[in-house]
């Protein structure tokens, strides 16, 4: 099946700083998205992608389609504790399967 | 208000049992899918369904399986031919080429 790499695995990083993390693929997609997940509960969904160059932000969060549409990035600005969590970006083509990355796992320090 | 939900949220198993997982969606979505996640990893797609009465294999199907006869319902059966079930299991729903979202997921241990 399609590869999703993601990175970096994991990052611990002091609280307000930004943080930046990525995905790449073999194959091309039509929609990126980008979860974040908490321990022991479902991924919620951050910030979907359509269309390739899209540039997304949801507060802190920014997202980008890639131009080649086998890549993504989601940045978070001036980080805060609650950002603690595991990242994941998953990547589908048409009606397709829908493929994750092995996520980042975010550590914030107050 | 609608939702994806997965249910129990604990579920024990004893060696040589088959297990079903629940999953009920009443967003009208047309996909769902089950993933499985294990401790420190990613999730791995195990089955997914685009219409009723249809459903596709992922990348770990052996020793699972699944039925689509509702809109609604994408059940997932972990079967005793699976010689590793505990896991975090995760369903989630979607529209045609839209995002999807997930259940509360369900851990499954063996005893």
């Amino acid at each position: 099946g399609q590869q999703l790499n993601q990175s970096p695995q994991s990052m611990f990083i002091q609280e307000g700083e930004d943080v930046s993390m990525n995905c790449t693929s073999s194959s091309i997609f039509n929609t990126w998205l980008w979860y974040k997940q908490d321990p022991g509960e479902g991924p919620v969904l951050l910030i979907a992608l359509y269309k390739a160059g899209e540039l997304t932000s949801n507060g802190r969060l920014t997202a980008q389609f890639g131009i080649t549409r086998k890549d993504s990035f989601l940045n978070i600005s001036a980080s805060i504790p609650s950002d603690v969590g595991i990242y994941f970006c998953a990547g589908r083509y048409n009606n397709n399967d829908m493929r994750f990355g092995a996520g980042t796992r975010l550590t914030v320090k107050p | 208000d609608g939702g994806i939900t997965q249910s129990p949220k604990y579920l024990f198993r004893k060696e040589g049992q088959n297990v079903t997982l629940s999953c009920e969606q009443n967003l009208n979505h047309d996909a769902m899918y089950w993933y499985r996640q294990d401790p420190g990893q990613g999730l791995r797609l195990i089955y997914y369904s685009q219409i009723v009465n249809d459903f596709q294999k992922g990348d770990i199907a052996e020793g699972y399986s699944v039925s689509r006869e509702k809109k609604e319902s994408f059940p997932l059966t972990v079967t005793s031919a699976q010689k590793n079930p505990t896991a975090f299991y995760l369903c989630a729903s979607t529209r045609r080429s839209t995002e999807a979202f997930f259940g509360q997921g369900t851990r499954l241990t063996v005893v």
